[in-house]
């Protein structure tokens, strides 16, 4: 049974639009969120994170939504970029320092 | 700084065969993990361990051990591979209390 779930495998999003990204959770435990990329052949680097207790967080081009009640949570990424066609994995913590991931959607951004 | 490093990159193994993936983080983190990524399933926890001297299970642990040598180095051993552990493995590490894991390149395992 996932925890985290990234329904959408694939996503294609012309370069300079918005992308958003989808993760659904449901351990109502979860106090962090954190936001994974990974391009072909390398290991997951962070990009953003949020705690449970704000909705949103912003960092340049990348905006983190976090919307509890719903058990919900996105990434848009504003303008998108050829640069940014990668893996892009949810995660979330309880409070402890496992992460649990989700499966992943690959970004495909066409210029 | 070289981060998180694994060992092997990639390796083929013959069902049943034994191998120990090695890794190292030079970044004096306290906690270290295992993963492995499987098409659709994303990054599942194999073990992990919080700090020195002390190891756990994660999601997916049968068919593996691990040990923490020492705070630097954290190996995971396949005693007897099975087709099924045919996948790509990463190592991470992070600091306790700290939220960002900074993972390894990776070791692409087949077993054949």
């Amino acid at each position: 049974d996932q925890q985290v779930k990234q329904n959408s495998p694939s996503l294609s999003v012309q370069e300079g639009r918005i992308s958003i990204l989808n993760c659904d959770y449901t351990n109502s435990m979860f106090d962090y969120f954190l936001w994974y990329k990974k391009y072909p052949a390398e290991g997951p680097t962070f990009l953003i994170s949020i705690s449970s207790i704000k909705d949103k967080n912003e960092d340049g081009r990348f905006t983190v939504f976090l919307n509890k009640s719903a058990k919900h949570l996105s990434l848009h990424i504003v303008p998108s970029q050829p640069g940014d066609s990668a893996v892009y994995f949810c995660a979330a913590l309880d409070g402890g320092n496992k992460l649990v991931f989700g499966a992943g959607t690959i970004l495909r951004v066409k210029s | 700084n070289a981060g998180v490093t694994q060992t092997p990159k990639f390796q083929v193994l013959k069902t049943g065969q034994s191998m120990t993936l090695q890794c190292a983080q030079d970044m004096n983190h306290n906690s270290m993990y295992w993963y492995r990524q499987d098409p659709g399933m994303g990054l599942r926890l194999i073990y992990y361990s919080a700090s020195e001297g002390t190891t756990d299970k994660g999601e997916v642990p049968n068919g593996y051990n691990v040990s923490r040598l020492n705070k630097r180095e954290f190996s995971l051993r396949l005693e007897s591979a099975a087709p099924s552990q045919t996948s790509v493995y990463f190592c991470a590490s992070s600091e306790l209390g700290d939220t960002e894991a900074f993972f390894g390149q990776g070791t692409r395992l087949t077993v054949v």
